[in-house]
């Protein structure tokens, strides 16, 4: 069984700090993206990442695929407010029905 | 464009009570998904329908879970009956399926399910 596991769980820190949330994982995967999840809603995707390696920018957020396509990372820089909400990243099999597998969170609350 | 629709919202039902979700995904979306979440976890993808055939059900809890898709549109997902242990929201999304694995799933709102 394919598993993600994202560290911390939760994360509470000021406006403009920077923070890293990690996605490990013992399998490979054939891609690796990245949602943001606000109360009351469903996911929405910030990224996807396909090859080992790869590195990723949206505005303060960056995105990185691990070299051997088992883990990743999200970079935020100076954080604001907005940027609260539940952090999840989810993986694709890279066999049989190629279905995504979601990590277990990460919680982010940026304080003003 | 419209977003994945999906009813009702809110749902709170005894338990061994029945109870059926609908999710209508995004026009021209062949694939389509149901996923279950739980408080403070992720998805965890309960059912795959490409079109209107099942791709993948392998979690989907059969004895008392079951999904259909007609007509490759719309779909819904019942549970019959239901567990305490089922309350969480159930989330529907839709893909198109593209190639290299950068399709991109639209999620909808979620229907939040609450056994008592």
């Amino acid at each position: 069984t394919q598993l993600l596991e994202q560290s911390p769980q939760f994360l509470s820190i000021q406006e403009g700090e920077n923070l890293t949330v990690y996605c490990n994982s013992s399998s490979v995967f054939s891609s690796l993206q990245w949602y943001r999840q606000e109360p009351g809603e469903g996911p929405v995707l910030l990224v996807t990442v396909v090859t080992g390696g790869e590195v990723k920018k949206l505005k303060r957020l960056t995105f990185q695929f691990g070299d051997a396509r088992k883990d990743s990372s999200l970079h935020i820089t100076a954080a604001q407010p907005g940027d609260t909400g539940l952090y999840l990243c989810a993986g694709r099999a890279t066999s049989g029905t190629y279905k995504y597998i979601f990590g277990t969170g990460t919680r982010l609350k940026v304080l003003a | 464009e419209a977003g994945v629709a999906q009813s009702p919202r809110y749902k709170i039902i005894e338990k061994r009570q029945s109870v059926a979700f609908w999710c209508n995904p995004i026009s021209g979306h062949a694939t389509l998904y149901w996923y279950q979440q739980i408080l403070g976890q992720g998805p965890k993808l309960l059912i795959q329908f490409q079109n209107n055939g099942v791709v993948d059900d392998s979690q989907l809890p059969k004895d008392r879970f079951s999904a259909e898709r007609l007509k490759g549109v719309d779909s819904t997902l019942k549970i019959q009956p239901a567990k305490l242990e089922d309350s969480a929201v159930y989330l529907c999304a839709s893909s198109l399926e593209l190639a290299g694995g950068r399709d991109t799933q639209y999620f909808g709102p979620g229907t939040r399910l609450t056994v008592l």
